[in-house]
């Protein structure tokens, strides 16, 4: 399909171990989103790209986390020593060229971390 | 810095029923106002949006929504449920200052029941 496309669904890992979640946003997509849903809240921003530009990373929880975008379209949020409190959905969205405030998110799936 | 208050955190409702599902944000400057829906087992999506203009939104489904500026709210409401409304409804905001964070309310559970 054209909708964004986030993988792995299910990610399952041990306290301390590094993950990598990919996004695969829309294509022509010119913003890209990171977003961390912790379970019974509302996305929470991480981090915000514009092409390969990293524009954003305020919301980024720690050092532990990282992301990249380096050729403007598909992105990897990496986790290193994964944490129990690191728990959560993270949730990458897409919107077409233009203010990024004035263009709706295209939400992927969203990868549902575990970290036990 | 932004805030979006949901004040409902699960609904029930019989269809038919009328709805109306609260939001209020904290930032006083110009915003642009949004809901976003999940159905169970899918992502968000876009119900509808406000940026300048008519304060009554309308979106799709039969959604609608209301910005009042005075009240920092943009509540959203629908005359008659159906059982497929089912879902998790997100209000969001953005200060159009900042042009990359979307602020989201923690969600409203609405469960129609037939």
């Amino acid at each position: 399909g054209a909708g964004v496309s986030q993988s792995p669904r299910y990610k399952v890992a041990k306290r301390g171990q590094d993950v990598a979640l990919r996004c695969d946003p829309i294509s022509g997509h010119v913003s890209l989103f990171w977003y961390q849903q912790a379970l019974g809240q509302g996305p929470e921003f991480l981090t915000y790209f514009q092409n390969e530009a990293q524009l954003d990373k305020s919301g980024l929880p720690s050092d532990r986390f990282f992301a990249e975008r380096p050729e403007g379209s598909v992105s990897t949020l990496k986790i290193q020593r994964t944490q129990q409190e690191d728990s959560a959905v993270y949730l990458c969205a897409s919107s077409a060229p233009g203010s990024s405030y004035n263009s709706p998110l295209h939400f992927g799936n969203g990868t549902r971390l575990t970290v036990t | 810095a932004q805030s979006v208050s949901q004040h409902n955190h699960h609904v029930i409702l019989s269809e038919a029923a009328s709805l109306e599902l609260g939001c209020n944000y904290s930032y006083g400057g110009t915003v642009n106002l949004f809901w976003y829906v999940q159905y169970p087992g899918q992502h968000l999506q876009l119900l509808l949006k406000y940026f300048s203009g008519d304060p009554l939104v309308k979106g799709i489904k039969g959604f609608e929504a209301e910005f009042i500026k005075s009240k920092f709210s943009f509540n959203l409401r629908k005359p008659s449920v159906q059982w497929s409304d089912t879902a998790e409804y997100f209000c969001a905001v953005v200060n159009t200052g900042t042009a990359s964070k979307l602020t989201f309310g923690t969600g409203t559970r609405l469960q129609v029941t037939l």
